[in-house]
């Protein structure tokens, strides 16, 4: 079985500074790691997802995370917010290549304050 | 429509009473999900449909719950007998193809069980 665990319920952050949001992983497989993010009201959005080779992935909005497979992490950073990303954001894994059986994390709140 | 379509958005029921979800898929897709989010967590898998058929049903809390998807297409999820604890948001993805490819969430409907 897989496990996602978001480390930080809630980030609050100044615009323009950097940010990190941080998420590990459990499993005896391989997997898939995935970021998405939900802005108020609407549906869940993938930023980034890492599926094999270079560890470093980078997705929409100038996102970018690192998959770590000794730490087995996938923190998701951006080297300067907007107002913008205030959102919650998920990270999950799917361990079965066949479908996309997502196990996610209970989600981090990014507030961005001017 | 151009992206995964649910409805209602909103739906508040009296406990025991019977329940029906549906999800529009976008175009094509013939991988369709459906995931529960209840309040302050991540979504929890609950079944997965490819094509007609639900090829993993694993995540069906008990025998109340059941989804159908007849042509391959639409999908509806059932809940009979409501309780309280049914108080979710029940979202719908659909896919093009299997694992690691990018699931494109709905709106979700927000279920109130009173």
């Amino acid at each position: 079985a897989q496990s996602v665990t978001q480390l930080d319920s809630q980030v609050p952050v100044f615009e323009e500074a950097p940010v990190e949001l941080r998420c590990n992983y459990s499993s005896s497989v391989s997997v898939y790691l995935f970021w998405y993010v939900q802005y108020p009201n609407q549906g869940l959005q993938l930023l980034l997802k890492y599926l094999s080779g270079s560890t470093l992935v980078k997705g929409i909005n100038g996102f970018e995370a690192e998959f770590n497979k000794s730490q087995t992490s996938f923190h998701l950073r951006k080297p300067s917010v907007h107002i913008s990303d205030t959102a919650e954001y998920f990270c999950a894994v799917s361990a079965n290549r066949g479908y996309n059986k997502l196990i996610f994390g209970a989600g981090t709140r990014l507030a961005v304050h001017p | 429509g151009a992206g995964v379509s649910q409805t209602p958005s909103n739906k508040v029921t009296e406990k025991g009473k019977y329940v029906e979800l549906r999800c529009d898929p976008i175009s094509g897709h013939t991988a369709l999900y459906w995931y529960r989010q209840s309040l302050g967590q991540g979504p929890e898998f609950l079944i997965y449909f490819q094509g007609t058929g639900a090829a993993d049903d694993s995540g069906l809390p008990n025998d109340r719950f059941f989804a159908v998807r007849p042509e391959g297409s639409v999908s509806t999820l059932k809940i009979q007998r409501t309780e309280r604890g049914d108080s979710a948001v029940y979202l719908c993805a659909s896919s093009s193809k299997g694992g690691g490819t990018e699931a494109f969430f709905g709106q979700g409907t927000r279920l109130t069980v009173v």
